[in-house]
């Protein structure tokens, strides 16, 4: 079956650079997905890259998307205690019969020290 | 505003007791979906939808059932809750597009 791996926690001082991994193994993606979910709240859809583009910039976010390895990655510049969160590296893909399915990592639990 | 509603937000039942947890969005996206979320398991799809009157299983489908009679909603029904089904719910809208999601639905079987 398909696997998203990334993880499990992360730890940065505050003003530093994270780099959250993640791989995959299907190489049908068409977009893969960040997700930010805080403590006790839902999930935020932070960004997504398109499976034919290499790099993505947004403010303090850079995804990186190697498809060779199957690796992506996601940079957050400057990071601030409100950065601290679990994020999740998810993958879209068309399955069967032409129906789509969304794969999520387990998530990487990103801690930030002042 | 885009948004994905869920109801309840909370619920705490018992064993055998049917349940719904509604889902509806504004978005007129034809894809929608359940996930549950558990402790070192990340989220893990239970059902989707392509459009209305087509879904199908996702990863976790037992115990659960899904109806899509009309675009905006997609109700997710436990017949027969068991405590195993105690988890966080998300219900999300869209695919290739950005995925929203609700601000999910915990549930407590005892």
């Amino acid at each position: 079956g398909e696997d998203v791996e990334q993880s499990l926690f992360l730890s940065v001082r505050e003003g530093d650079s994270s780099v959250i991994n993640c791989t995959y193994t299907d190489s049908s993606s068409t977009y893969l997905y960040w997700y930010k979910q805080e403590p006790g709240a839902g999930l935020q859809l932070l960004t997504y890259i398109f499976s034919n583009m290499d790099m993505k910039q947004d403010q303090r976010l850079t995804v990186l998307l190697n498809k060779k390895d199957k690796h992506l990655s996601l940079r957050i510049a400057d990071t601030q205690t409100g950065d601290s969160a679990i994020y999740f590296c998810a993958e879209s893909m068309v399955s069967g019969a032409g129906s789509y399915q969304l794969t999520f990592g387990k998530g990487t639990k990103l801690s930030v020290i002042p | 505003e885009a948004q994905v509603t869920q109801n309840p937000r909370y619920l705490i039942t018992v064993t055998g007791k049917k349940l719904t947890v509604t889902c509806s969005q504004n978005m007129n996206h034809e894809y929608m979906s359940w996930y549950r979320q558990d402790p070192g398991l990340g989220l893990r799809q239970i059902y989707y939808s392509m459009n209305v009157e087509v879904t199908d299983k996702g990863d976790v489908p037992e115990g659960y059932k899904v109806s899509r009679k009309e675009k905006r909603n997609f109700p997710l029904i436990l017949e027969s809750p068991s405590p195993n089904q105690t988890s966080l719910y998300f219900c999300a809208s869209g695919i290739n597009q950005p995925q929203h999601f609700g601000d999910g639905t915990r549930l407590s079987i005892l």
